[in-house]
């Protein structure tokens, strides 16, 4: 099956940093997401995003389907952007979502 | 209000006893799913079901069952739980009928098997 990798694992900075993070997966897809996990366990969308750039606030993605990877860009960084980033691309017949190990972001003030 | 709600929040239980989360979503999606989050791991799925006749075994269904009671119904019993079903349990869904659409969360129930 499809395989996607994140990286960094593990990411902390200084509040004010730029960051970013990078999902690679296996096989060609049609939609990528993004989500956001803080630190109560609450899982957030941030982006749904098959191929482009999306931006809200200081947040973006970019997904390159051709070369079958995604970034996430974080822009002067809040301490309330800490958590586990996840992205998730479909399976192989498109039934679910398969998800990346997740990285880790920590901004210290 | 949530979109995707799930019951209970939290819950510490014993060996062996019986357990439903359950998870109710206003979003009119037809496609739910169960995912269990282990500490420092990723999310793995658990059931999933693309409407009220349609269930459908995920990565680790072992240990585990599922009830489609309705289009904005889904809940998932644990028959004897044993400790390592302590994990974080959350529910989805989406509406995506031609393939893999956007996934919406809920908070997530917390359970704790001692």
């Amino acid at each position: 099956g499809i395989q996607v990798e994140q990286s960094p694992p593990d990411l902390i900075l200084q509040e004010g940093a730029n960051s970013t993070l990078r999902c690679n997966f296996s096989d060609s897809v049609n939609n990528l997401q993004w989500f956001h996990q803080n630190p109560w366990g609450q899982l957030i969308n941030l982006f749904y995003i098959p191929s482009g750039t999306k931006q809200n606030g200081r947040l973006s993605a970019t997904t390159v389907a051709t070369e079958r990877y995604s970034l996430l860009y974080i822009s002067s960084s809040q301490t309330t952007d800490s958590g586990v980033y996840f992205c998730a691309v479909p399976s192989q017949g498109a039934q679910k979502l398969v998800f990346g190990q997740g990285t880790r972001l920590t901004i210290n003030p | 209000d949530a979109d995707v709600t799930q019951t209970p929040r939290n819950r510490i239980t014993k060996t062996g006893k019986r357990i439903m989360l359950e998870c109710s979503q206003t979003k009119g999606h037809d496609r739910m799913y169960w995912y269990r989050q282990d500490p420092g791991l990723g999310l793995r799925l658990i059931y999933y079901s693309f409407d009220v006749k349609d269930i459908n075994k995920g990565e680790i269904s072992d240990g585990y069952s599922v009830s489609r009671q309705a289009q904005a119904k889904f809940s998932l019993s644990l028959e004897s739980a044993i400790p390592n079903q302590t994990a974080l349990y959350f529910c989805a869904t989406s509406g995506n009928r031609g393939g893999a659409g956007e996934l919406f969360f809920g908070e997530g129930s917390r359970l704790t098997v001692l």
